[in-house]
């Protein structure tokens, strides 16, 4: 069965220095990778995900991804965070002919000025 | 357009009642999933509908737990003589297509706290 791992609990990073979250998995064959964010009283959003081709995914609010398949990983970045990147990031892993999703246990941003 | 709503928000139980939630997924969409988030965890899958067939429950915890989609659209997860574990927030997704790789659109989730 496929397994996503989150090794951070929780990042402290400054308002406007850059970011990296990082998204380990384990699974046999080429999963769907995605990254969600959740606020406080919200669901889940949906930054970007990754199917096949370009192993860098561009999404939403200047998020990107990169799929590395020799580390089994799926890092999430972005060049310059902002106050209201602040949330709980989770990266999840589908695979072919099972529906669901496998998410890890997520990473809480807190972003100081 | 209005996204997936979830009632209630909030539900409070004693141990041993039954307690159902909603979920109205966004117009049209054909997949509904449910999954379980516990207190500082990810969320976990319950189960998952394709319009009103019940294609996969290998995520419900217990016999205790029933989901139906009776009409292909709004849904409703049962928990029966609740326990302490059950207390989570229970998120509803949908999707628009036969699979949930396209994207899945969350609700807001209903916390429920078992006392």
């Amino acid at each position: 069965a496929q397994s996503v791992t989150q090794p951070d609990i929780h990042i402290t990073v400054s308002e406007g220095a850059s970011l990296e979250l990082r998204c380990n998995y384990s699974y046999g064959a080429t999963p769907y990778l995605f990254w969600y964010v959740q606020s406080p009283g919200q669901g889940l959003q949906l930054l970007l995900k990754y199917f096949s081709g370009d192993t860098l995914v561009q999404g939403i609010k200047g998020f990107e991804a990169e799929f590395k398949r020799s580390q089994s990983s799926f890092n999430l970045r972005k060049p310059s965070v902002h106050w209201s990147d602040a949330a709980e990031y989770f990266c999840a892993v589908g695979v072919f002919g099972n529906e669901k999703l496998t998410f890890g246990t997520g990473t809480r941003l807190t972003i100081i000025p | 357009g209005a996204g997936v709503s979830q009632s209630p928000r909030y539900k409070v139980a004693k141990r041993g009642q039954d307690v159902a939630l909603r979920c109205d997924p966004i117009s049209g969409h054909v997949s509904l999933f449910w999954y379980q988030q516990a207190l500082g965890q990810g969320p976990e899958f319950l189960t998952y509908f394709q319009n009103e067939a019940q294609l996969d429950k290998s995520g419900l915890p217990s016999d205790r737990f029933f989901a139906e989609r009776p009409e292909g659209s709004v849904s409703t997860l049962k928990i029966q003589r609740t326990q302490q574990e059950d207390s989570a927030v229970y998120l509803c997704a949908s999707s628009p297509s036969g699979t949930g790789y396209i994207e899945q659109y969350f609700g807001p989730g209903t916390r429920l706290t078992v006392t």
